[in-house]
């Protein structure tokens, strides 16, 4: 089955750090780019970060640039993303997801976990 | 940034009906670089359309997109239960940003 499972996520206090994981199946994982893109509760939907295929190029919102750091292992066949000096403004459920191959849409979704900063 | 406005914030619907969602981009989306995604509660978004006017794998024929610059549309021909959800367009012409949503309610 062609699937993402995100893991990690939790509680955890302001400017403390907490790494997710979003493990894929079913494709070829070392093909393609791979985003994350996170929700807030009751919020809409922003892109926080994404990397290319062999982990050269990596791209961050504004608003977590050298905070969060994005990675990924082929031959694990997985994702990872390491959030530091975390805020309360970082809550929000964190979904990884594949793009497109023509473009950077995203093509498939994780269920997301859910990361809650605060005291 | 690209700034992406949905309108309008909530429509509510009968089954059947025709729906017409707006997506309006502050600046223009290169080669037509949009994309539409459904939300249902609890659930992960999913791709509906990309390249403002391509269905996605498995997505029926009912739902439609078009536009260019920094006008686009999604509709859907006729309103089936399960399509009553949040909608979200994105756009990928620079880096990724989403519109705000639109809330599709039953009536």
């Amino acid at each position: 089955e062609v699937q993402l499972v995100e893991s990690g996520g939790g509680l955890v206090q302001p400017g403390g750090s907490l790494r997710l994981s979003c493990a894929a199946s079913g494709f070829t994982f070392r093909s393609y780019w791979m985003t994350w893109v996170r929700q807030a509760p009751g919020k809409g939907l922003e892109w926080v970060a994404n990397i290319k295929q062999n982990g050269s190029e990596k791209y961050y919102v504004d608003s977590v640039k050298g905070r969060f750091t994005m990675s990924r292992d082929n031959a694990k066949n997985s994702l990872y993303l390491q959030m530091n000096s975390l805020r309360a403004e970082d809550t929000a459920v964190y979904y990884c997801a594949r793009h497109g191959t023509i473009g950077w849409y995203f093509d498939l979704w994780g269920r997301g976990t859910l990361v809650t900063v605060s005291p | 940034e690209i700034v992406l406005t949905q309108s309008p914030g909530t429509l509510s619907l009968s089954p059947g009906e025709r729906v017409t969602l707006s997506c309006r981009a502050s600046q223009s989306v290169s080669s037509s670089y949009l994309a539409w995604y459904q939300q249902k509660p609890g659930q992960a978004p999913r791709l509906l359309m990309y390249g403002a006017s391509s269905r996605a794998t498995g997505i029926p024929d009912r739902f439609s997109g078009s536009g260019s610059g920094t006008d686009f549309t999604l509709t859907i021909s006729r309103l089936e239960p399960e399509d009553f959800a949040v909608y979200y367009c994105q756009q990928y012409g620079s880096s990724p940003t989403f519109g705000q949503g639109t809330k599709v309610e039953i009536k």
